[in-house]
């Protein structure tokens, strides 16, 4: 069965530190995977995506991750936080098969500080 | 483009009463999501469509809740009679036909109030 655990359900940096979200999922079939920002009072919005190909994608607003099966990771990366960064943060596994439905994490909420 | 577009935005209404949740998916995509957000639960997948037909309800917390998806355009969720746990933020989201690679695409959801 397919599942995705986020580490830190709380994240803080200083504005210009490096952001480091973390996310492992568990998954039956070779995974497809996502990662969506959700600003106060909007709607999820699409990150970035893993299908195949190139283990390191890069995404909107600056951000990247790496997908690591040796690790059944997929971090979220972005070396310097910006204060509009400040928003939370869900990892998403495909359910697999034909379906388009997706296995979301808990979301970790992340903090800028100046 | 037009995105995902939920109707309305925000709904306050006294226990026991209907509401009727509306969300119109981008065109052209085949699957249509109901997710409920709380605090204490996260996000949870109440229903999904594809091509109007339900396909799994598994997460609809009890009768009180139903969905229909009557075309390709238009979506509704109804909760009969309203409870104040059903309280949070409704989202509906849509996605094209293609696999599991396909992103969803999320409205700005609809904050439910139940006093």
């Amino acid at each position: 069965a397919q599942s995705v655990t986020q580490l830190g359900s709380h994240v803080s940096v200083s504005e210009g530190a490096l952001v480091l979200l973390r996310c492992n999922y568990s998954s039956s079939v070779p995974p497809y995977l996502f990662w969506y920002v959700q600003y106060p009072n909007q709607g999820l919005q699409l990150l970035l995506k893993y299908t195949t190909g190139a283990t390191l994608v890069k995404g909107i607003n600056g951000f990247e991750a790496e997908f690591k099966k040796s690790e059944t990771s997929f971090h979220l990366t972005k070396p310097s936080a910006h204060m509009s960064d400040a928003a939370e943060y869900f990892c998403a596994v495909s359910f697999g098969g034909a379906t388009n439905k997706l296995i979301f994490g808990t979301g970790t909420l992340l903090a800028v500080q100046p | 483009d037009a995105g995902v577009i939920q109707s309305p935005r925000h709904e306050v209404t006294e226990m026991g009463q209907e509401v009727t949740l509306r969300c119109k998916p981008i065109s052209g995509h085949d699957y249509l999501f109901w997710y409920r957000q709380t605090m204490m639960r996260g996000l949870e997948l109440l229903i999904y469509f594809n091509n109007n037909v339900p396909i799994d309800d598994s997460g609809m917390p009890e009768d009180r809740f139903s969905a229909k998806m009557p075309n390709a355009s238009f979506s509704t969720l109804k909760i009969q009679p309203s409870e104040p746990r059903d309280s949070a933020v409704y989202f509906c989201a849509s996605s094209r036909q293609g696999g599991p690679n396909q992103p969803q695409h999320f409205g700005d959801g609809t904050r439910l109030s139940i006093l």
